[in-house]
């Protein structure tokens, strides 16, 4: 099975900061690698599918990128609305796993 | 516009099954591009991904080792939604339940949209 490591676990900012969360896959999966958004009480939402594609209609600030093993998802220019925790998703083999989570608090 | 439409009992006995629905509109459970998927979150285990049935010339399901021998994912054609069923429940099995479509070709992969969760508590 791959295993997710998400890392930092939890990030305090403030509005307008950059933040990057990585994710490192325990083996190759290519690109098939998604980051989602999940706030207390809602699903989690598709912000970045295939690395570094931007799902439609979520706000340019997001962006991914990586490849193989190595990913990150930044956030530019942090919006109150940004404020909840953040999980990768591995899809290149069953089972399906996920990162542990990075929650995003304010500073 | 996609949507999924979950519904079941949000308390379950020890030892009993827990039995979820997920109605799809906007979409088939047959469709060759995707698969319908089970994912839990609870704060211990986080994001924890159950299971998921699909179609591709047949039925297929796949499932998470950590239930597997206990949990049954199927779909059901004539009225466009596929179940999850989890057996010999314990307050460990306490957790949100989400539905989700899963795009799954070669190109694209990714789970959404989500159904609304459920809140599922193991206890008598």
């Amino acid at each position: 099975d791959i295993q997710m490591t998400q890392s930092p676990s939890s990030l305090s900012a403030s509005i307008g900061d950059r933040v990057t969360i990585t994710c490192r896959a325990s083996q190759s999966i290519k690109t098939y690698l998604s980051w989602y958004q999940k706030k207390p009480g809602k699903a989690p939402e598709l912000l970045i599918y295939g690395a570094s594609n931007l799902q439609s209609g979520v706000p340019t600030r997001f962006s991914g990128s990586g490849s193989g093993t190595d990913f990150t998802l930044t956030i530019t220019s942090l919006q109150p609305e940004d404020f909840a925790t953040y999980y990768c998703l591995q899809s290149t083999s069953i089972p399906r796993s996920f990162g542990q989570g990075t929650k995003l608090e304010i500073k | 516009q996609l949507q999924l439409q979950q519904s079941g009992p949000g308390l379950v006995e020890p030892s009993q099954t827990l039995s979820l629905t997920c109605a799809i509109s906007g979409d088939s459970v047959s469709s060759d591009s995707d698969a319908w998927n089970w994912i839990r979150h609870s704060p211990s285990r986080g994001l924890e991904w159950l299971g998921r049935t699909y179609y591709r010339s047949k039925w297929y399901n796949e499932y998470a080792v950590s239930v597997k021998g206990r949990i049954t994912i199927n779909p059901d054609t004539s009225k466009n939604q596929f179940y999850l069923h989890l057996n010999s429940v314990t307050p460990e099995d306490t957790a949100v339940y989400y539905c989700a479509r899963g795009r799954d070709t070669p190109r694209d992969r990714w789970f959404d949209p989500w159904g609304q969760g459920t809140l599922v508590t193991v206890s008598s």
